[in-house]
């Protein structure tokens, strides 16, 4: 079985804080894929990256980070110098490639950035 | 930018009544799902398609849920007859199978659903 797990379900930080969203995941596969997700209040669910179980480095667009590591089966997500606009819930999923493109969904975590 | 469109984006029924949703998914792509979500079990997948075929429909409830596409251009989910703890609201998403893109899905802005 696969499985993820977002154990922070809310985080509250001031506006410019540097915060850290935990994604830890559980699967026996060897190929599988990563995302996360922002859910902003509007509702609808925006990708913002999808990494392979073969690619471990780290990757940054912008203000976003994003640490894989195998070993501890985690992909962190950091958003350096938060804004308001980033208020939102972020998601991250898992997908196994035989499981024919059905993503498992951690439960979310409530991101408010405070000004 | 290329849209999942999803109608209605409210509807409130009462209990018994049919709920019809429509999810019209991106030109182009061959793969689209429905979703659930609810604040006790968070992102439920309903139902899955791949060229319109349905591979993967176990998360529906059989007996009053149904899921079609009758065309590339639309899918349908309906609930008949509804309950008030199918209130929630249902994405439709749409993606890729194969390519540089694939498994990356693009979400509707959902159907908040009210059943009475």
């Amino acid at each position: 079985a696969q499985k993820v797990t977002q154990a922070q379900t809310e985080i509250s930080v001031v506006e410019k804080e540097d915060v850290t969203l935990d994604c830890v995941y559980e699967t026996r596969d060897t190929t599988y894929y990563l995302f996360w997700y922002k859910q902003p209040p509007s509702g609808e669910l925006v990708f913002l990256i999808r990494r392979n179980s073969f690619d471990e480095q780290n990757e940054i667009s912008g203000r976003y980070s994003w640490n894989f590591q195998k070993s501890t089966s985690s992909f962190n997500f950091t958003i350096t110098a938060s804004q308001v606009v980033d208020s939102a819930v972020y998601f991250c999923a898992l997908l196994k490639e035989t499981s024919g493109s059905r993503l498992t969904f951690g439960e979310g975590t409530q991101l408010t950035v405070n000004p | 930018d290329a849209r999942v469109t999803q109608t209605p984006r409210h509807k409130v029924t009462e209990m018994g009544q049919e709920v019809t949703m429509r999810c019209q998914p991106i030109l182009g792509h061959n793969t689209v799902f429905w979703y659930r979500q609810t604040m006790m079990q968070g992102l439920e997948l309903l139902a899955y398609f791949r060229n319109r075929a349905p591979l993967d429909d176990s998360g529906m409830p059989k007996d009053r849920f149904s899921a079609e596409m009758p065309d590339a251009t639309l899918a349908t989910l309906k609930i008949q007859p509804s309950e008030p703890r199918d209130s929630a609201v249902y994405f439709c998403a749409s993606g890729l199978s194969r390519g540089s893109g694939a498994n990356v899905l693009t979400f509707g802005a959902g159907s908040r659903l009210t059943v009475l």
